[in-house]
């Protein structure tokens, strides 16, 4: 089975604070991305990652930047957290084009991060 | 991406099938009819796609219609842990970037 790990369920900071955010993929996938959920506003991509140190921003970058060392590491980092980054936060693993052909391109997701800041 | 549409919310016994619905009309020939499905506080989960012929695998069975306007995502024998948000995505594949949920339909099974 597909794991993507994130290395905390809930996690509260303080205003001001610098965060990261933890996924770990152990399937060999290229593609990795950061998604962040808020009610009614659905899910919305902050970044995604398609190789070692590659990254691209995706909707939402501003106040956040990304860190991809390693295949199977992403990391999502919150410079100076603030009240309107409460929410949801989702990491995914994709294989890329090039090992899974057209239609087999699917997302795995972890369970998600529950991040509060005061 | 072409648009779906379906019911904001199911009921379902357990031990019945679930029956889940989702209109694309607008689909188009090169789309893809993925389903996730998200349970409460946990992140989004495949379940299955297709593209014209009707699918099975573990977890459930997708029927696209013919014309390809419409797809049932059927769970055989639904039990208490299916209660879930399922979305229904019609996308060209591969996914490039994003993958963007709908409202989805919450199915809730109950004893």
């Amino acid at each position: 089975d597909v794991k993507v790990t994130q290395s905390s369920r809930y996690l509260v900071k303080r205003t001001g604070e610098k965060v990261f955010l933890e996924c770990v993929q152990d399937m060999d996938h290229e593609n990795m991305f950061w998604y962040r959920q808020d009610p009614g506003l659905g899910l919305r991509l902050i970044y995604f990652s398609y190789d070692v140190k590659m990254k691209e921003k995706g909707d939402i970058p501003e106040g956040y930047s990304v860190s991809r060392e390693k295949k199977e590491r992403f990391s999502l980092i919150l410079e100076s957290a603030s009240t309107n980054q409460t929410s949801m936060y989702l990491c995914a693993s994709s294989f890329s084009l090039l090992r899974t052909g057209v239609a087999k391109n699917i997302q795995y997701f972890g369970a998600g991060t529950r991040l509060s800041v005061l | 991406d072409a648009k779906t549409t379906q019911p904001p919310s199911m009921d379902c016994a357990e031990g019945r099938a679930a029956n889940l619905p989702c209109n694309h009309s607008t689909i188009s020939g090169n789309e893809y009819v993925y389903w996730y499905r998200q349970i409460h506080s946990q992140g989004p989960q495949y379940i299955i796609h297709g593209l014209k012929n009707n699918e099975t695998n573990e977890m459930a069975s997708l029927i696209i219609t013919e014309d390809r306007k419409s797809s049932t995502l059927i769970l055989p024998h639904a039990t208490l842990r299916d209660t879930a948000v399922y979305y229904c995505i019609v996308r060209v594949a591969p996914f490039y970037g994003k993958l963007t949920f709908g409202q989805g339909t919450i199915l809730t099974v109950h004893p």
